[in-house]
């Protein structure tokens, strides 16, 4: 069975610019969450979808955002970049939400 | 709410000297425990969770850990290191039926021929 994968696999924004990363769960997974690692602040919760909806977000401004589609893959959104969203960001998918979730290999976003 | 702290930022060992990474954590509920390790330039893969069942848990590549709830403690150990677990690992809890996992700082093995 294939693993969680997300593309972009690294991206270069300037500051002011928006992006948006998307996650493929594995398949049969319907629940899908994100995360920031930093060298700084380690790794923090962003949100998690299940069946299309947000059941709950991090904390985190509202420039981060995200979606759920009805196959379960997953976008996030980030508005107005700032230098300090330089980041590996995580997705990780499970069955239903409170299962052992599985990580994808990560979007490595530079913002200049 | 739910936390993770891992005790020491680095640790080295010897190939094939034991490997003890040292995991406490908070929670207001029953958790669930996971350790995960991360290669680099790549995602988290589980090593092995705790949910509630057996307290010394079995993962992959001969790593175990042992559920303490007297000492909120959940520590990964390996009898005998080998080169490949060089690594960072991170030991996290969460609270079901929440997805939002707390993550330790993460430790960095290195290990020495």
């Amino acid at each position: 069975k294939a693993g969680v994968t997300q593309t972009p696999r690294y991206l270069i924004k300037t500051r002011g610019q928006q992006v948006t990363l998307s996650c493929s769960p594995i398949s049969g997974h319907r629940s899908v969450s994100w995360y920031q690692q930093t060298p700084g602040q380690g790794l923090q919760f962003l949100f998690e979808y299940f069946s299309e909806t947000q059941r709950n977000k991090g904390n985190f401004p509202g420039r981060f955002s995200g979606r759920q589609f009805s196959n379960s893959r997953s976008e996030m959104n980030v508005s107005t970049l700032e230098l300090g969203d330089s980041a590996l960001y995580l997705c990780a998918s499970n069955l239903n939400p409170g299962a052992t979730q599985y990580f994808g290999p990560g979007t490595r976003l530079l913002v200049l | 709410a739910q936390s993770v702290t891992q005790l020491g930022s680095h640790v080295s060992v010897s190939e094939g000297a034991l490997v003890l990474l040292r995991c406490n954590y908070s929670s207001s509920v029953p958790p669930y425990l996971f350790w995960y390790v991360q290669y680099p330039n790549q995602g988290l893969q589980l090593l092995l969770k705790y949910t509630s069942a057996a307290t010394l848990v079995k993962g992959i590549n001969g790593f175990e850990a042992e559920f303490k709830k007297s000492e909120t403690s959940f520590h990964l150990t390996k009898p005998s290191a080998h080169m490949s677990d060089a690594a960072e690992y991170f030991c996290a809890v969460s609270e079901p039926p929440s997805n939002d996992m707390r993550f330790g700082a993460g430790t960095r093995l290195t290990v020495k021929p």
